[in-house]
């Protein structure tokens, strides 16, 4: 079945240092989404992009829409402590068939040195 | 918070007993979804509901069985809980404006199941 790699599988970096992860597939997908999950809570939902090339920001995080529908990117600038946890990556494969098939990644934990 | 209500929030049971988790939203979603979160695994779909009595099958539904009789509650069964069924069981909604995915999923905080 279609999958999604996630990478890096974790990371430790330096308070103020920016961040990047990725997600990436052999399948072109229509919808990316990428959430951000706490311990002991549910994943929250960071920024949701709907076409190829989008470019979106919420505060401190951008992410893109790959061009090739094929990847997508997670960016964080000037990392601070909260923002520690486990980061995922979600996508709707183009061809979807049947309803009920988001597709997630395994995974980013964000560790940060305080 | 999206006004998801996952009930309970923590469970023990033994193996071969029945199990119901309870989601309830406050938004009037159209799409309800009940995943799984398991270490190596990620976050995979159980069975989701686009409507009142309206319900179909996940990538990983075996052993599950699902209800909503109200737009607002979906509960997930386990007719007969195994060891393998383990998992934190998270429920999500969506609005479904134009197809279940073109609004984003809002997750609840969780079930943390543990079968012995």
């Amino acid at each position: 079945g279609q999958q999604l790699n996630q990478s890096p599988q974790s990371m430790f970096i330096q308070e103020g240092e920016d961040v990047s992860m990725n997600c990436t597939s052999s399948s072109i997908f229509n919808t990316w989404l990428w959430y951000k999950q706490d311990p002991g809570e549910g994943p929250v939902l960071l920024i949701a992009l709907y076409k190829a090339g989008e470019l979106t920001s919420n505060g401190r995080l951008t992410a893109q829409f790959g061009i090739t529908r094929k990847d997508s990117f997670l960016n964080i600038s000037a990392s601070i402590p909260s923002d520690v946890g486990i980061y995922f990556c979600a996508g709707l494969p183009h061809y979807g068939g049947s309803q009920g098939n988001l597709i997630f990644g395994k995974g980013t934990k964000l560790s940060v040195k305080p | 918070d999206a006004g998801i209500t996952q009930s309970p929030r923590h469970k023990v049971t033994e193996t071969g007993t029945p199990v119901t988790l309870r989601c309830h939203q406050t938004e009037n979603h159209r799409y309800m979804y009940w995943y799984r979160q398991d270490p190596g695994h990620g976050l995979r779909l159980i069975h989701y509901s686009y409507g009142v009595k309206d319900t179909d099958k996940g990538e990983v539904s075996d052993g599950y069985s699902v209800s909503r009789s109200k737009t607002e509650d979906f509960l997930l069964t386990l007719e007969s809980a195994t060891s393998s069924q383990t998992s934190v069981y998270f429920c999500a909604i969506s609005e479904g404006r134009g197809g279940p995915y073109n609004s984003p999923l809002h997750f609840g905080n969780g079930t943390r199941l543990t079968v012995t």
